[in-house]
């Protein structure tokens, strides 16, 4: 399989529990991203992640919580959300971080709702 | 804070118009990128622009970078219904990158046959 896969595509979850989002990339791309899209805004950097150390964590509350254990995987743990979380979670990579020309690929994203 | 402005917000015109989509800035990007989402996926790359002025064409699409690099257009000429998505642009500072892409709030285009 190629280019960015996201897993689970869509997900509800109450305001109680714990999920984790996936994110997989076979292009041997250094740096992982995680943004936020939801309606009516423009896309909002989460996490940076280069060559598995994060270098950006954008003002984002600690009930979202990113790791990377590898170069091609990354996760987004989350807990306690509530509903105004509610959004389409993409993951994207890029060959290196500082080398943006190439674009973002990004995966399809996991529409969540928080009930 | 970088901010991109994309116009116009909604655009619905028929099969084989041409239209033109915009995005500005006061800020001056290093690169700017053009993005195509249709419902349920991720944005898929069209176009980077690097230098000022600098124009790139995709098939019926034509991307024009702004001298001060700026602001950025996408012109579709005869446009089909395939073309029907939500069309992002994305700034990249001068940083060493770990600001990410700034994305304009994007153009939601509908072409009726």
């Amino acid at each position: 399989e190629t280019g960015v896969t996201q897993t689970p595509r869509h997900l509800v979850m109450g305001m109680t529990n714990k999920k984790s989002l996936k994110c997989e990339q076979h292009l041997g791309h250094n740096a992982m991203y995680w943004y936020k899209q939801s309606a009516k805004k423009p896309l909002e950097l989460m996490f940076v992640y280069s060559l598995e150390e994060r270098v950006e964590n954008n003002s984002v509350p600690s009930r979202f919580s990113p790791e990377c254990p590898n170069s091609s995987h990354l996760f987004l743990h989350l807990h306690t959300l509530q509903p105004e979380d509610s959004a389409l979670y993409l993951c994207a990579s890029s060959q290196s971080m500082a080398d943006r020309g190439g674009g973002y690929t990004f995966g399809s994203g996991t529409r969540l709702t928080v009930v | 804070t970088q901010l991109l402005e994309q116009s116009p917000q909604f655009l619905s015109i028929q099969e084989g118009e041409n239209l033109t989509v915009y995005c500005n800035s006061s800020s001056v990007f290093s690169s700017l990128q053009w993005y195509r989402q249709e419902p349920g996926e991720g944005p898929v790359l069209l176009v980077t622009v690097v230098t000022g002025g600098e124009v790139k064409k995709l098939k019926r699409l034509t991307f024009q970078f702004g001298d001060a690099r700026k602001d950025s257009s996408l012109h579709i000429t005869a446009a089909q219904p395939g073309d029907t998505g939500l069309y992002l642009c994305a700034g990249a500072g001068s940083g060493g990158g770990a600001d990410g892409l700034t994305f304009g709030k994007g153009t939601h285009l509908i072409i009726q046959p």
